[in-house]
Order: structure tokens, then sequence, then C-alpha cells
């Protein structure tokens, strides 16, 4: 069945590093990729989405592009923000929409 | 808009007892979901509906079940609560099709049980 796989956590930058999310998946269709950011206290809410091979999402200073012979969706940002101490989810969407573990992100000054 | 509402907010249950937990959105979204969140876990697909009247299973369905009566309510009903069942609840609600919003998730403001 899907599956979404993300790199484990916590992680700790400090702030204006650069970081990287690593996500993977399986999905037997051709599925819509997402990234969605819980901050402390709070829902999830989306960050960025691609639908389909080669398309980029962007949000807020946060990329991810959809690649399909990799089977992956990293989340990258060039410069992180103690605001940006989250947690993060990669999800897809096939005939229903599966959330990876998590990945905690803590930035400090 | 209300969004995606749920009821209740915290709920404390004992071992071997049965409730609902309530869902209802106000989007006219086709689809509607439930999600448990535990520690470490994620967020875990209990049960979904691609409209009124269709439901299938998630990942984790076992000792949970589901109707689509309307567009609108989507309730989750907890046979006979167990421990494992301790957990935050999540509904969620989306549209299918091409547009800026399509698939995005809304979710409601979860439910925190806890099965002593």
């Amino acid at each position: 069945g899907d599956s979404v796989t993300q790199m484990e956590g916590p992680v700790t930058l400090s702030e204006e590093a650069f970081l990287t999310i690593n996500c993977t998946y399986t999905a037997t269709g051709y599925p819509s990729l997402f990234w969605y950011v819980q901050y402390p206290g709070e829902g999830l809410q989306l960050l960025l989405k691609a639908t389909k091979a080669d398309d980029k999402g962007s949000n807020k200073g946060f990329e991810a592009t959809y690649r399909k012979e990799t089977t992956s969706f990293h989340l990258e940002k060039g410069s992180v923000q103690v605001s940006d101490s989250a947690v993060y989810f990669c999800a897809l969407r096939d005939d229903k929409v599966i959330f990876g573990p998590g990945t905690s992100l803590s930035v400090i000054p | 808009n209300a969004g995606v509402t749920q009821t209740p907010k915290f709920q404390v249950l004992k071992t071997g007892q049965s409730m609902t937990l309530q869902c209802a959105q106000d989007m006219n979204h086709e689809y509607m979901s439930w999600y448990r969140q535990d520690p470490g876990m994620g967020l875990r697909l209990i049960h979904y509906s691609v409209g009124a009247g269709i439901t299938d299973q998630g990942e984790v369905p076992n000792g949970y079940n589901v109707s689509r009566s309307t567009t609108e309510d989507f309730p989750l009903r907890l046979l006979s609560a167990a421990p494992s069942q301790t957990s935050v609840y999540f509904c969620a609600s989306s549209y299918f099709g091409s547009g800026r919003g399509a698939d995005t998730q809304y979710f409601g403001p979860g439910t925190r049980l806890t099965v002593l």
C-alpha cells in the first residue's frame, strides 16, 4: 500500500542554517505530494504542495520538488529562523491521504 | 464558514465504554477523514470517505466505525474503548479538483481522548 517515509528527528539547527528534510514515498498511482507544518500547540496547516512530476512547491522560503524517478519530495530552506521551529509532515494523496511520521525541527538563536 | 468542527475537545473514558466523536464541515467537501496522532507516529489514517454513503478503511481501522450519511458529517465511533486508543484525534476534509486549493486538507481542532 501507499506509504511515506521521512528522516528521523529531532533536527536542531542554528538560525540562518540550511535545512533539508528528506521525504520518500511509495504509491501505486501518481499521487499529489504535500508538506504540512504543525507549530507548537496548533493544528496542521498546508505549507506547500506539488501535483505532478518535476513540479516545485514553494511557500515562506521553503521549497520541495516532486522527483518521480527517485520517489522523493525533500523539503529545503536556505536560511531557517527561530519561528520555523515546528513539526513537519510529508504527505501524499492517491486514493486517500497518507502522512509520514513527522520531523521535529528546533532552531536556536 | 466555521470550517471543520470537532466535538468534544477532551474526553475521558473507561475501558469498554463506547462513544462517538463528532466531525462536521460546512465547505461542501467530498473527502473527509479521521486520523489519530501519537508521539513519534505522526498522523495515521483511521477511516476516510470520498462522498456521502461511501467509506473505506485507512491504516489503523480496528476498533473504530464510521458512517457518512450526509456530505457535512463524518462521525467516528469507538465500539469498546481500550487504553491503546488514548490519542489525539483529528478530522480533516478537502475537495477534489485541479484548482489551487484542491486536495488541501483542512483540519479540525482535535479531540484529546484518554482511556483509563
